[in-house]
């Protein structure tokens, strides 16, 4: 079964940092997509960047970056920049399954940015 | 960018009475929507997943008769929490995808935070 783990319950970061947010997978399938979210205290799931299994180039938008390291099954999100804005959840989502396109979330991860 | 929405936004009710909780899509045609329930502090948990005009697909451990969804449109999806019982009390929210759009991500509602008395 897949699994999506995100270690770093909670992060605290000084504002203008960069922050790296951890997360592994684990799939057998040779086709998946890499997702992550944020969820700010409001509760909706903003869409922030996405990874396909088969892109040769790390993906990026913005100040949003992911290192995608595939041997190791690890798609860590990268923050440049953190504003006290970015204070939220953030979550990894792995999609399986490839005729329904589930996604299976990691615990999440608690971003603290500090002014 | 696709906007999908939910209603209500929060509901409380007794026990034993039923909810009813709607996502829409609203600039895009939804061939497929996601029902989702978070405990607090835990992370999402898919409960079913639906295709207009077919019958939802529920994840194991959902009970498919006390989570009833109708998917009657492509661009409406509900979900009726039945005889609803405190520990029912959650926040679910919906997402919604298209083969039109970009990644082929999911979009998602912004939620409904259901407490049962």
């Amino acid at each position: 079964a897949q699994k999506i783990t995100q270690t770093q319950p909670g992060m605290f970061v000084q504002e203008k940092e960069a922050v790296t947010l951890d997360c592994t997978y684990d799939t057998s399938d040779p086709s998946y997509g890499l997702f992550w979210y944020k969820q700010p205290s409001s509760g909706e799931m903003i869409f922030l960047i996405y990874q396909g299994s088969y892109d040769q180039q790390n993906a990026t938008e913005g100040r949003y970056s992911l290192n995608f390291q595939k041997a190791r099954k690890s798609a860590n999100l990268v923050i440049s920049a953190s504003q006290l804005g970015d204070s939220a959840m953030y979550f990894c989502a792995q999609e399986f399954n490839q005729g329904a396109q589930k996604l299976v979330f990691g615990q999440g991860t608690r971003l603290t940015i500090n002014p | 960018g696709a906007v999908v929405s939910q209603h209500p936004s929060w509901v409380i009710c007794k026990s034993g009475t039923s909810v009813k909780i709607e996502c829409r899509s609203l600039d895009f045609q939804a061939t497929t929507m996601f029902w989702y329930r978070q405990f607090p502090k835990q992370s999402l948990m898919l409960m079913a997943t639906s295709n207009e005009g077919s019958k939802a697909t529920y994840e194991q451990g959902v009970e498919k008769d006390k989570f009833l969804i109708n998917h009657a449109s492509l661009t409406l999806s509900t979900l009726t929490v039945t005889s609803a019982h405190p520990e029912d009390s959650s926040f679910y929210i919906c997402s919604a995808k298209s083969w039109e759009l970009t990644y082929n991500e999911q979009f998602f509602g912004p939620g409904t935070r259901l407490t049962v008395l």
